[in-house]
């Protein structure tokens, strides 16, 4: 079955402090994968976007995700958190070609920052 | 980036009243939008697919009775919540395709209280 696993359910990182938000997803092809950011009681920010090529991919606001297809992961990196990047993260895959609206999530990440 | 905007963001209805929802793309047309649904500490999940024009497709599930969407233009898709239960309260989302196919865009939400 398809599915997005999110493995952290919250996390709490230090402003300055580097920051990893795990994904690993099941699908049975090549697939499209997404990272999104949402504020509270705010819709959906794409953060990033990994569809083919380069497997280390840079999105909005300082955020790289790394493709690593033998690990059916595609985690999400920051160097340096800003107190503005707390939120909650979700993975989402899609079908490779086809409509980047149907997506897949994660259960989500919440990130909190500590001053 | 492109803008969707989702009306109201926040409701609160009686049981049994029927309350709808627009989602709307301002700069862009969309033949194709899609509705989510989001419990809380859950991730957003496909209720349906909605393409300008015809009918839409809801994933398993989700009864296409109570849930009615509504494609009426390249602009404008809506959901109505027929004879509201207080299990229907969670968070709705919506999204909508360009015509380029490049990425969905994401309302920012719909907080459905049922009392």
């Amino acid at each position: 079955a398809q599915s997005v696993t999110q493995p952290d359910i919250h996390i709490t990182v230090s402003e300055g402090a580097s920051l990893e938000l795990r994904c690993n997803y099941s699908y049975g092809a090549t697939p499209y994968l997404f990272w999104y950011v949402q504020s509270p009681g705010q819709g959906l920010q794409l953060l990033l976007k990994y569809f083919s090529g380069d497997t280390l991919v840079q999105g909005i606001k300082g955020f790289e995700a790394e493709f690593k297809r033998s690990q059916s992961s595609f985690n999400l990196r920051k160097p340096s958190v800003h107190w503005s990047d707390a939120a909650e993260y979700f993975c989402a895959v899609g079908p490779y070609g086809g409509s980047q609206g149907n997506l897949i999530f994660g259960k989500g990440t919440k990130l909190s920052v500590k001053p | 980036g492109a803008v969707v905007s989702q009306h109201p963001s926040r409701v609160i209805c009686k049981s049994g009243t029927s309350v709808k929802i627009e989602c709307r793309s301002l700069d862009f047309q969309a033949t194709t939008m899609f509705w989510y649904r989001q419990f809380p500490k859950q991730s957003l999940m496909l209720m349906a697919t909605s393409n300008e024009g015809s009918k839409a497709t809801y994933e398993q599930g989700v009864e296409k009775d109570k849930f009615l969407i509504n494609h009426a233009s390249l602009t404008l898709s809506t959901l109505t919540v027929t004879s509201a239960h207080p299990e229907d309260s969670s968070f709705y989302i919506c999204s909508a395709l360009p015509r380029a196919n490049t990425e969905a865009f994401f309302g920012q939400g719909t907080r459905l209280t049922v009392v």
